[in-house]
């Protein structure tokens, strides 16, 4: 267990909806990392927050964003969903310096019908 | 940005045996690290081992070992005695000091064989 909890574990939805996945970083860990998950593109950087701010953007959609809590919590909303946004969705969790590891949680999978 | 190319889409080892995964990388930057994390069937993303490209030491972590070849941009695990649990997708990356974008390769799928 990494210590990063993400919810839900799995969800399932349908073409234009949105949908909203939750992610708890490390106890003390400031950074929170998103990541994609799909079988024709691998492993995907998303976007990082850190501390509240955005720090790093990877190769997230526009129709995808997210938002780093007071507490440092993180929500990734994804809207407009089309059958392509259909993947594993990590989160991940460091101290926040560039030498941190970073630490997975369990991941969302998510199904678009 | 960094790129990293696995070349082994499989491989398969004895139980006990020892095996080597290979990966190659590509970036710009003077500063960065080098990662190997593990993903079981049960999808969780495991850190494996981590290396510091200023170090020329390479890491190691219990059975796991890193050969680390900063000019030829090569970082190789090498698993000894390998355990039934070690059956995995193995994922090399990369993540510049500037830049918090770490780049995983395609991945390993490694069985070990009873």
């Amino acid at each position: 267990d990494s210590g990063v909890t993400q919810t839900p574990k799995h969800l399932i939805t349908a073409t234009g909806q949105r949908v909203t996945l939750r992610c708890s970083p490390r106890s003390g860990d400031l950074s929170v990392y998103w990541y994609q998950q799909s079988l024709d593109q691998g492993l995907q950087f998303l976007i990082q927050y850190y501390n509240g701010e955005e720090r790093a953007k990877g190769n997230i959609l526009e129709r995808f964003s997210a938002q780093q809590f007071p507490d440092l919590h993180s929500e990734l909303n994804l809207s407009s969903l089309e059958l392509g946004d259909s993947a594993l969705y990590f989160c991940a969790s460091s101290y926040g310096d560039p030498q941190d590891t970073q630490y997975f949680g369990p991941g969302t999978r998510l199904t678009v019908l | 940005a960094q790129t990293v190319t696995q070349s082994q889409p499989e491989m398969s080892v004895q139980e006990a045996e020892t095996v080597t995964l290979s990966c190659t990388y590509d970036t710009s930057e003077s500063n960065y690290y080098l990662f190997w994390y593990k993903q079981p069937p049960s999808r969780q993303m495991i850190l494996v081992i981590r290396q510091e490209a200023y170090k020329q030491q390479n890491a190691t972590e219990n059975r796991f070992s890193v050969n680390f070849q900063k000019a030829a941009k090569s970082f190789s695990l090498k698993i000894s005695d390998s355990q039934l649990g070690d059956t995995a997708m193995y994922f090399c990356a990369c993540r510049s000091y500037n830049n918090n974008d770490m780049r995983f390769g395609a991945g390993t799928r490694l069985t070990v064989k009873p």
